[in-house]
């Protein structure tokens, strides 16, 4: 089974909105990482967490990590056109674990 | 430029036929990873290198067989292609210097493979 569960599989919002996305994995971790992937790309690497960091920001981006629930949260605010994308967390054990990513849409 | 770059972009074969994939990178990283992204969006490790040896090999079957001439470059060939190796296959390098994946990792723009 796929380690990395992310939640929603979709979302759709409009400009100026925030977006929520949630992600869960199975194994200890070193860190947590989130990439973005926009259509017929490669992933871009967005922000990465240490397991003993409960919160990150960066730009728009703010970053949560859990780690007794073994879970992280993506926030974006004030979304923008630009921002529709995939977005997924990488739990990074030995090796990155992928989530199944959350496909954004923003509205203009 | 391009920090990690794969040629070709599209490939589209038979059956049957053998193909390679070809990576470089220009970041000076030590380590290297191929990954295969299926149709549903999930990507999946296939197999990463550290300094030219092999370090993780994901239950892939040994049709697929990556070689590392150099730190720089690491290419994947695939022989006797099957329809379900059809997927989008990406390189991507990191600046980890022992055998665990940890720091961030750098993508390609990915290959897209499709077996007829």
């Amino acid at each position: 089974s796929q380690q990395g569960e992310e939640d929603p599989q979709a979302l759709s919002i409009q400009e100026g909105e925030n977006a929520t996305m949630n992600c869960s994995y199975k194994t200890s971790i070193n860190n947590l990482q989130w990439y973005r992937q926009n259509s017929g790309r490669g992933l871009v690497h967005l922000i990465l967490i240490r397991s003993n960091e409960r919160e990150k920001h960066s730009g728009r981006l703010r970053v949560t990590l859990d780690t007794s629930k073994k879970s992280s949260s993506l926030l974006i605010t004030a979304s923008r056109a630009a921002d529709t994308a995939s977005y997924f967390c990488a739990a990074a054990g030995n090796k990155l674990t992928f989530g199944g990513g959350t496909r954004v849409l923003v509205k203009p | 430029d391009t920090a990690v770059s794969q040629t070709p972009k599209y490939l589209v074969t038979q059956m049957g036929n053998d193909k390679s994939i070809k990576c470089e990178q220009n970041l000076g990283h030590d380590t290297m990873y191929w990954y295969k992204q299926d149709s549903k969006k999930f990507l999946k490790i296939m197999f990463s290198y550290n300094n030219k040896e092999l370090i993780i090999n994901e239950t892939v079957p040994n049709r697929f067989s990556p070689k590392s001439p150099d730190k720089a470059h690491l290419n994947l060939h695939i022989n006797s292609l099957e329809l379900g190796d059809s997927a989008v296959y990406f390189c991507a390098s990191s600046q980890d210097r022992a055998s665990g994946g940890t720091d961030t990792q750098y993508f390609g723009p990915g290959t897209r493979l499709t077996v007829l």
